[in-house]
């Protein structure tokens, strides 16, 4: 049974679009997590829900904005995509927001065209 | 400035070689985590720890709170280890999550 799941792992469309990426899992966890790794690999967090509160924003665009319609799922949903948005997306949920160990989804790669 | 460091950015080893991979952090933490990159994609969780050592397998994770430094080390390290490793800290104060912009290893049989 996969932990953390995203859907889909690869998504290709145009700028201008809108586009959502969606995240479940089946931990019991009450924290998930919405990360972006550029093309340097570097990691990022975007967003964090607590028990379906957002606790962290961090400087993200409006165009993006995150979903958690109860604690197992978060989704993202991304309005007039740019290239710049061309990244892997990574998912994740803890225990809680206290620094627990994180388990990640495999990724959605989103290529902007 | 970044608040995570880690060094080397690179390391290539011979299999079956000690490897040690440094991180430092600029802020009081609660947590720092290693996190394995495969080169597939997929992130694994490896270690939190908030203080002295943890060992899973031939892995090993130290951290010294006053130096503000955790080492990842690999014993008899193995091609399958090629990965990149990312360290990453939660700090005392606020919920922000910093990371280090990862070491790639690369052990050749």
């Amino acid at each position: 049974d996969t932990a953390v799941s995203q859907t889909p792992k690869y998504l290709v469309t145009q700028m201008g679009n809108d586009k959502s990426i969606k995240c479940e899992q089946n931990l019991g966890h009450d924290t998930m997590y919405w990360y972006k790794q550029d093309s340097k690999k570097f990691l990022k967090i975007m967003f964090s829900y607590n028990n379906k509160e957002l606790i962290i924003n961090e400087t993200v665009p409006n165009r993006f904005s995150p979903k958690s319609p109860d604690k197992a799922h978060l989704n993202l949903h991304i309005n007039s995509l740019e290239l710049g948005d061309s990244a892997v997306y990574f998912c994740a949920s803890s225990q809680s927001i206290a620094g627990d160990t994180q388990y990640f989804g495999p990724g959605t790669r989103l290529t902007v065209l | 400035k970044n608040e995570v460091e880690q060094s080397p950015q690179n390391l290539t080893a011979q299999e079956g070689e000690f490897i040690t991979i440094n991180c430092s952090y600029s802020v009081g933490i609660s947590a720092l985590h290693w996190l394995q990159q495969h080169p597939g994609g997929g992130i694994v969780s490896l270690f939190m720890l908030s203080s002295g050592k943890k060992k899973h397998g031939r892995l090993i994770a130290t951290i010294n709170i006053q130096e503000k430094h955790s080492s990842l080390h690999i014993t008899a390290s193995h091609p399958r280890d090629s990965a990149v490793y990312i360290c990453a800290v939660t700090p005392n104060t606020g919920n922000q999550f910093y990371f280090g912009t990862g070491t790639s290893l690369t052990v050749i049989p």
